[in-house]
């Protein structure tokens, strides 16, 4: 099984309608985070979370929301989703360990499609 | 705020031929450095990372790249492609003061192709 899971891993939905994707991992790392992926704009971070008290915005938070759930739960939520949202959705997650500090493990993909 | 550039969109490499995918950052203090790979319906993979000491550092599948503070850039080398390594490749850095716990600021890409 995949340390961090993404689902669903294909949505395809009408403008206005919310929308959550949910994450989870197995590797019992603190951090988490959720990044956005379009064709030819790299990725670019939504939002992210220290722990289940913690939520920081990242560079692209507007129209978003997240909520972490447990240490190992994370999802996003786009509470109206509209067309310019379709994109591949990505939840990562890191450690704190000096080792491997910085470095991100990341979930498959989400694939959202808005209609 | 940190930025990273990858200058080609597009590469390609005849298989067997030497690579070189450049990455340029800007950030103020000393970074943390990654190159990651994307294949085509799959998730990010970690090449190589660059934290401190030896600026040339090795990475898994035959890669390696340089860090060059004067130049702010850390390359991406391989002797000889495969037509495996056809894939998307992102350059990242991370803040060095916190653990790099803000994340990673990611380029926009470099499309590796292959040809026979």
């Amino acid at each position: 099984d995949a340390d961090v899971t993404q689902t669903p891993r294909n949505r395809i939905t009408k403008t206005g309608k919310r929308i959550m994707l949910e994450c989870s991992q197995t590797k019992g790392h603190d951090r988490m985070y959720w990044y956005r992926q379009d064709p030819g704009l790299g990725l670019r971070l939504i939002y992210y979370s220290f722990d289940v008290k913690d939520i920081n915005k990242g560079e692209i938070s507007d129209g978003y929301s997240v909520s972490r759930q447990a240490q190992a739960k994370f999802s996003l939520s786009l509470e109206s989703a509209i067309p310019n949202q379709t994109a591949l959705y990505f939840c990562a997650t890191s450690d704190l360990g000096d080792s491997r500090a910085g470095e991100l493990f990341f979930g498959e993909g989400s694939r959202l499609t808005v209609l | 705020a940190q930025s990273v550039t990858q200058p080609d969109i597009h590469i390609t490499v005849s298989e067997g031929a030497s690579l070189e995918l450049r990455c340029n950052y800007s950030y103020g203090a000393t970074p943390y450095l990654f190159w990651y790979v994307q294949s085509p319906g799959q998730g990010l993979q970690l090449l190589l990372k660059y934290f401190s000491g030896d600026t040339l550092v090795q990475g898994i599948k035959g890669f390696e790249a340089e860090f060059k503070r004067s130049q702010s850039s850390f390359n991406l080398r391989k002797p000889s492609v495969h037509w495996s390594d056809a894939a998307e490749y992102f350059c990242a850095v991370g803040a060095l003061s916190g653990g790099g716990a803000d994340g990673l600021t990611f380029g926009k890409g470099t499309h590796l192709i292959i040809q026979p």
